[in-house]
């Protein structure tokens, strides 16, 4: 079964970007399943920020398209987020998952992410 | 965008007891695409159905999801202690290719 596991920095300044990485264990990242990054602001519901596939494909929340970006590297086995120009808003936990056939099946423990300076 | 309303935001019931939760569409969706997550204070998300009615792996047979077009519904048929959470339907859209979350119900030991 595949393990996902998430890790970056927990804090991150106004205006900078959060990057978080992925680390995948248990299968390899070059599947069939698309990739996903999931994230929900404390006490708050969840929201789907984007999904990447292979490296060759990505799907974006549009709400979020603008300053994000989703990668994969495949001699890791993980795959990572970049958030910029971030604010207080995007303080929340952030998840990793698999994503595949309309289902997020395969959940990291979630990272808490803090935008203050 | 397709928008999730679940009903109740909060419900109140006892072990041994029925749980009925609502998830309805703004529009109607295919129910290929729809999901159920179980979340736990301080634990991620647990995906327990999935195209609407299919359990995934592990899942105990008490937990059984249905509906179509715009309406949906998770039943809990006997609650455990272990199933007080918050619930979550999602739905997968095509144009543009993007998972949406309802707000979530809150089921609580009363």
């Amino acid at each position: 079964q595949v393990q996902l596991q998430e890790s970056g920095p927990g804090l991150v300044k106004p205006s900078g970007t959060l990057s978080l990485t992925c680390a995948v264990s248990g299968g390899s990242i070059s599947t069939s399943h698309w990739w996903s990054w999931v994230r929900q602001p404390p006490g708050k519901g969840l929201e789907w920020i984007g999904e990447v596939y292979l490296g060759e494909n990505n799907n974006y929340n549009p709400s979020l398209k603008t300053r994000v970006t989703i990668s994969i590297d495949k001699s890791k086995n993980q795959f990572s987020l970049k958030l910029s120009s971030v604010t207080a808003a995007d303080t929340a936990v952030y998840y990793c998952a698999t994503s595949r056939l309309y289902m997020l099946e395969h959940w990291g423990q979630g990272t808490l992410v803090t935008v203050s300076s | 965008e397709i928008v999730l309303t679940q009903s109740p935001g909060t419900l109140s019931l006892s072990p041994g007891e029925r749980a009925t939760l609502s998830c309805r569409a703004s529009q109607s969706v295919t129910s290929t695409y729809l999901a159920w997550y179980q979340q736990k204070p301080g634990q991620a998300p647990r995906l327990l159905i999935y195209g609407a009615s299919s359990r995934a792996t592990g899942i105990p047979d008490r937990f059984s999801g249905s509906g179509s077009g715009t309406d949906f519904t998770l039943t809990i048929s006997r609650l455990e202690p272990e199933d007080f959470a918050v619930y979550y339907c999602q739905h997968y859209g095509r144009s543009p290719p993007m998972y949406t979350f309802g707000q979530g119900t809150k089921l609580e030991i009363k």
